[in-house]
């Protein structure tokens, strides 16, 4: 079964520190893609970073990162100087075959002042 | 340029009932994925629509039909609603590809359907 596993239901950090949020997954395809979804309170789901399996280096988008593990299947996402507009539900996702997107149960975030 | 867009924002319908949702990829996209999120949870994929036919499904039941049409725009069908189709519904949109390409989907902002 492919499954994907967000063990932190909430989390919270102060503003400009650093947080690093977990995922694990499971899939049995060799080619697959790694994603973060941010949703804010608006709903709207919004790539945060991707990440190619077969890539061994980690992908970063300018304050966020990853820390790709793939014999372990582990996939954090490292938010560096956290801003309050980083508050969200944020979801780990991979794709295998047609881009059927497989998500975890999302880790809730809040950046305090 | 013109990102996803989804239609209606919110809908309320009772048990028993049908209803249709609509989504417009964006530009430049052929692909179009559909997602049921229950309240607290990740989404779950629905079905996805790539030449107007349906091209790969989830484990949804055969209620939920979907269609695309030529300009790439589909619709989300519920047919017989029960109260558990209570969620939100996301929209996913992608350049399609050969199998084994994975390219980014791109979400709209769904619609909210409450089913009393």
């Amino acid at each position: 079964a492919q499954t994907v596993t967000q063990s932190q239901p909430e989390m919270s950090v102060q503003e400009a520190e650093t947080v690093t949020l977990s995922c694990t997954y499971d899939t049995s395809e060799s080619n697959y893609y790694l994603f973060w979804y941010k949703q804010p309170p608006s709903r709207q789901m919004i790539l945060v970073i991707r990440q190619e399996a077969y890539k061994q280096q980690n992908a970063t988008e300018n304050r966020f990162s990853v820390n790709f593990q793939k014999a372990a299947k582990s996939f954090s996402l490292k938010i560096s100087d956290s801003q309050l507009g980083d508050t969200a539900m944020y979801f780990c996702a991979f794709t295998g075959g047609y881009n059927k997107l497989i998500f975890g149960a999302g880790t809730r975030l809040a950046v305090h002042p | 340029d013109a990102g996803v867009t989804q239609s209606p924002t919110h809908l309320i319908k009772t048990r028993g009932q049908q209803v249709t949702l609509r989504c417009s990829p964006k530009s430049g996209h052929d692909t179009v994925s559909w997602y049921q999120q229950a309240l607290g949870q990740g989404p779950q994929f629905i079905f996805q629509y790539y030449e107007e036919e349906e091209r790969q499904r989830g484990n949804f039941p055969d209620r939920f039909s979907g269609h695309q049409f030529p300009n790439y725009s589909s619709e989300l069908n519920v047919n017989a609603l029960l109260l558990g189709d209570s969620a939100l519904y996301l929209c996913a949109s992608s350049l399609g590809t050969l199998a084994g390409v994975q390219e980014t989907q791109y979400f709209g902002p769904g619609t909210r359907l409450l089913v009393l």
